[in-house]
């Protein structure tokens, strides 16, 4: 298994462009999720999605879209880049069930925006 | 917001000393657990613990969890050099979201 995949590694992007961050998953894992980390800041929710088809917010979800058309992907997307929103971002999955909510991290996207 | 908040931010040991680490939390809770986080790299699961445990192990890993105090500590024993790592403490209100938040970690450097 792969696990969780995330690409591109590195973006940079000028104010006002768009874009798509890929994350993928291959352990049929229900729930996904996508954050955002800052300096001294942790990690904090920008959307997640519970099956294919029902996503929700987070803490952060502003400037962001997402959408999950299979079990697979969760792509996340950048409508309008803003400096604000240079982090590293990072995508997990997990599995509902007896053993708990553990989360699997992909190895993250680090965004400048210019 | 931010539901977690970790106690101390920065933490430096010598190898085979003693490493506690202490999160605090606003809300109610289903389960906490511990991630470690690399240099550069993504998250990685240590222990969950539910509401209803006080206490649980992993190898050399200790969690406590007081739900009348809303905190959780993290204690790792024997520390070694590759125990250098940020480590973050996550809430989720619920089994079936996995929606969690995080706290801000603690930054823990072993020197050897």
């Amino acid at each position: 298994n792969a696990g969780v995949t995330q690409t591109p590694k590195f973006q940079v992007l000028k104010t006002g462009q768009s874009m798509t961050l890929q994350c993928a998953q291959d352990m049929n894992h229900e729930y996904m999720s996508w954050y955002r980390q800052d300096p001294g800041m942790g990690l904090r929710l920008i959307h997640y999605s519970v099956g294919a088809g029902i996503t929700d917010q987070g803490e952060v979800p502003n400037g962001y879209n997402v959408s999950r058309s299979t079990t697979e992907d969760f792509p996340l997307r950048l409508l309008s880049a803003a400096p604000s929103q240079t982090s590293v971002y990072f995508c997990a999955s997990s599995s509902p069930g007896g053993t708990g909510a553990e989360q699997y991290f992909g190895p993250g996207t680090r965004l400048t925006v210019t | 917001s931010q539901q977690g908040e970790e106690d101390p931010q920065a933490l430096s040991i010598q190898e085979g000393e003693n490493a506690t680490m202490n999160c605090s939390y606003k809300t109610s809770i289903n389960n906490l657990q511990w991630y470690r986080q690399n240099s550069g790299r993504g998250l990685v699961h240590l222990i969950l613990i539910r509401s209803n445990e006080r206490e649980k192990h992993s190898g050399r890993l200790r969690v406590t969890l007081d739900t009348s105090k809303k905190s959780s500590s993290l204690l790792i024993t024997a520390s070694r050099a590759a125990d250098t790592a940020s480590y973050f403490c996550a809430t989720g209100r619920s089994s079936n979201t996995g929606k969690l938040i995080f706290g801000q970690g603690t930054t823990l450097q072993v020197k050897p």
